[in-house]
């Protein structure tokens, strides 16, 4: 099977730098992703990590180790507007279908 | 570009009613996803399909919810007879293949009562 974990909730400063883990177990790895949601609305794609590594992408980069099974999403320079919730996903598994984590509810205070 | 489009964006309707939600991908996506979310159980994979194929059927919760693609351009879930648990935001999404970044419509929220 497979098994996500993420923290639940996080909260950080404006202009600060904060670290969204997460872990996974999964029969079977084809890459990892990660999603932003703010409240009321469609999860958005942000980054994808297949190799081990890490991916920049502006004020987010994600990372991966696919040998411990983790990964996290890096925000740089925080702005109130990335007060949402960040979903990790998995794709793989038998049917190469993507898993979504609970999600981190990120509060971002002035 | 046009994005996911889903309808209808709410509805209200009372237990025992059948219920369909509406779904176009994105042109030239060749895979659809249903999902449901609540928060309790979070984002759930209810089916996919690829090519108008349903490839994972695994999330359905139960013989009363059934999906279709009769093309490529088009999806439909339904829920027949509705219950006050199946509450949720149901969205669709699309991608261009399975393993690609995949694009989320704007939901539907659903409400039994």
């Amino acid at each position: 099977g497979q098994n996500i974990d993420q923290p639940t909730e996080m909260t950080a400063t404006e202009g600060a730098i904060v670290q969204i883990n997460c872990t996974y177990q999964t029969s079977g790895f084809n890459g990892l992703f990660w999603y932003q949601q703010h409240a009321g609305e469609a999860p958005t794609f942000l980054s994808y990590n297949v190799l081990d590594g890490l991916e920049e992408k502006g004020r987010f980069s994600s990372f991966l180790s696919r040998s411990k099974g983790y990964s996290y999403l890096l925000l740089k320079e925080l702005q109130m507007k990335d007060s949402a919730s960040y979903l990790c996903a998995v794709h793989g598994g038998a049917t190469n279908k993507l898993i979504f984590g609970t999600g981190t509810l990120l509060a971002v205070q002035p | 570009d046009a994005g996911v489009i889903q309808s209808p964006r709410h509805e209200v309707t009372e237990m025992g009613q059948e219920v369909t939600l509406r779904c176009k991908p994105i042109s030239g996506h060749n895979s659809l996803f249903w999902y449901r979310q609540t928060m309790m159980r979070g984002l759930e994979l209810l089916i996919y399909f690829n090519n108008n194929v349903p490839i994972d059927d695994s999330g359905m919760p139960e013989d009363r919810f059934s999906a279709k693609m009769p093309n490529a351009s088009f999806s439909t879930l339904k829920i027949q007879p509705s219950e006050p648990r199946d509450s949720a935001v149901y969205f669709c999404a699309s991608s261009v293949r399975t393993g690609e970044p995949q694009h989320f419509g704007d939901g539907t929220r659903l409400s039994i009562l």
